[in-house]
């Protein structure tokens, strides 16, 4: 198994440029998660999905969105990047809620917004 | 907002001497959990903790959740040079949204050989 793979890797985007960036798991996971990561400040929740076809928002949504139509991935795009949004993205995933959660990180994909 | 404060924010120990990280969050918590993160890599699950006042071991590492399931500890005695990385608190507020983490800013152990 993969576990949790992201792509890219890196990118390097010039401000108003959009992407999306890429979230796959293969562990049959109902919980998706869409973190930042920028120093100093730890892991922020951007946006969450506790389902196919379901998505909520995290502490840090504005300027992001997020697709979850096949229940392994999670898609998360930047319409128009903006300086503000270079910073480390983590996707993650846990099993259906219970006692236990723990979440499974992915790669990190190194977002820079010039 | 709710907020989960970690300190130190950076600790800097000669190999063999011992590491505490310490978590506080502004609001009870259903669980806590652990994770490491080295240099360049992602977080990994350490461990969760559950019940009030919960000690937990795993070799040289302890954990605790205090009584109040508002603070917690990570302890490493004897630390070596595989324990450097960002020691990640991570909280479940009590009647939370079911999974929705509140991760800690982190601490940044770094062990000089």
């Amino acid at each position: 198994n993969a576990g949790v793979t992201q792509t890219p890797k890196f990118r390097v985007l010039k401000t108003g440029q959009s992407m999306t960036l890429l979230c796959a798991q293969d562990m049959n996971h109902e919980y998706m998660y869409w973190y930042r990561q920028d120093p100093g400040m730890g892991l922020r929740l951007i946006h969450y999905s506790v389902g196919e076809g379901t998505t909520a928002k995290g502490e840090v949504p504005d300027g992001y969105n997020v697709s979850r139509l096949k229940k392994q991935n999670f898609l998360l795009g930047l319409e128009s990047a903006a300086p503000s949004q270079t910073s480390v993205y983590f996707c993650a995933s846990s099993p259906l809620a219970g006692s236990y959660n723990e979440q499974f990180f992915g790669p990190g994909t190194r977002l820079t917004v010039l | 907002g709710q907020q989960v404060m970690q300190i130190p924010q950076y600790q800097h120990v000669q190999e063999g001497e011992d590491f505490t990280t310490y978590c506080n969050s502004s609001t009870t918590l259903s669980n806590i959990q652990w994770y490491k993160q080295r240099p360049g890599g992602h977080p990994v699950f350490l461990i969760q903790l559950v019940k009030s006042g919960e000690v937990k071991k795993q070799k040289r590492l302890t954990f605790q959740f205090g009584e109040a399931k508002k603070n917690s500890s990570l302890h490493i005695t004897a630390t070596q040079t595989t324990d450097v990385g960002t020691y990640f608190c991570a909280g479940l507020p009590y009647g939370g949204a079911t999974n929705k983490l509140i991760f800690g800013t982190g601490t940044l152990l770094a062990v000089q050989p």
